[in-house]
């Protein structure tokens, strides 16, 4: 079985604080993804690596950060968390085969809240 | 325009009764995939479900089947015989297949409660 696991089920932070979330796979995915979501908006896509130290923007990146040092981890930074970056976290990784059928598989989430 | 719509924000079922989660897409992309995911209110996003767009025949797995209608654009999901534990957030998902970051497009989710 897939096991993406989260450092964090639930976070409270303050304003301006930096807030790691981090994320580890543990079946050789190529591919990992940091997700948010919000009610009514489903989730959107923040950022996404495909590779060691590769990462790419998704649909909201502004006000985050990544970084993949080593294939299994995927650490999604908030450089100075703000009220409106309270929200749930998914971490989500797959195979990376290209194809439409490439499952993403989800961690538990985090649920951060900023003060 | 919405990639992927949900219209029911809410659905109630009787245990042991078939119900039936809407979700219809949009994209000119000829090969895609579907994916239905299920979130339990501890969070976790769980893979039930996918389609692809030349499949011939809807996808089953298990209590779970896919009622995919390629002319109307919709891939409604199907639980057969409902129990407690499906009450939960139920998510439809699509990668187009010319998308070369692997992205995944969510709708906003349905709702399903089940009572005894």
């Amino acid at each position: 079985d897939v096991k993406v696991t989260q450092s964090s089920r639930y976070l409270v932070k303050r304003t301006g604080e930096k807030v790691f979330l981090e994320c580890v796979q543990d079946m050789d995915h190529e591919n990992m993804f940091w997700y948010r979501q919000d009610p009514g908006l489903g989730l959107r896509l923040i950022y996404f690596s495909y590779d060691v130290k590769m990462k790419e923007k998704g649909d909201i990146p502004e006000g985050y950060s990544v970084s993949r040092e080593k294939k299994e981890r995927f650490s999604l930074i908030l450089e100075s968390a703000s009220t409106n970056q309270t929200s749930m976290y998914l971490c989500a990784s797959s195979l990376g085969t290209g194809g439409i059928t490439d499952t993403q598989y989800f961690g538990p989430g985090t649920r951060l809240t900023v003060l | 325009a919405q990639k992927i719509t949900q219209t029911q924000p809410g659905m109630f079922v009787q245990e042991k009764e078939a119900v039936t989660l809407d979700c219809t897409y949009d994209t000119s992309d000829p090969s895609y995939g579907l994916f239905w995911y299920k979130q339990p209110s501890s969070g976790e996003m769980i893979f039930l479900i996918y389609q692809g767009s030349y499949d011939q025949q809807n996808a089953t797995e298990g209590r779970y089947s896919l009622n995919f209608q390629k002319a109307r654009k919709s891939a409604n999901l199907v639980i057969s015989a409902s129990q407690l534990g499906d009450s939960a957030m139920y998510f439809c998902a699509m990668r187009e297949g010319r998308s070369n970051t692997d992205k995944l497009i969510f709708g906003t989710g349905t709702r399903l409660q089940v009572f005894p």
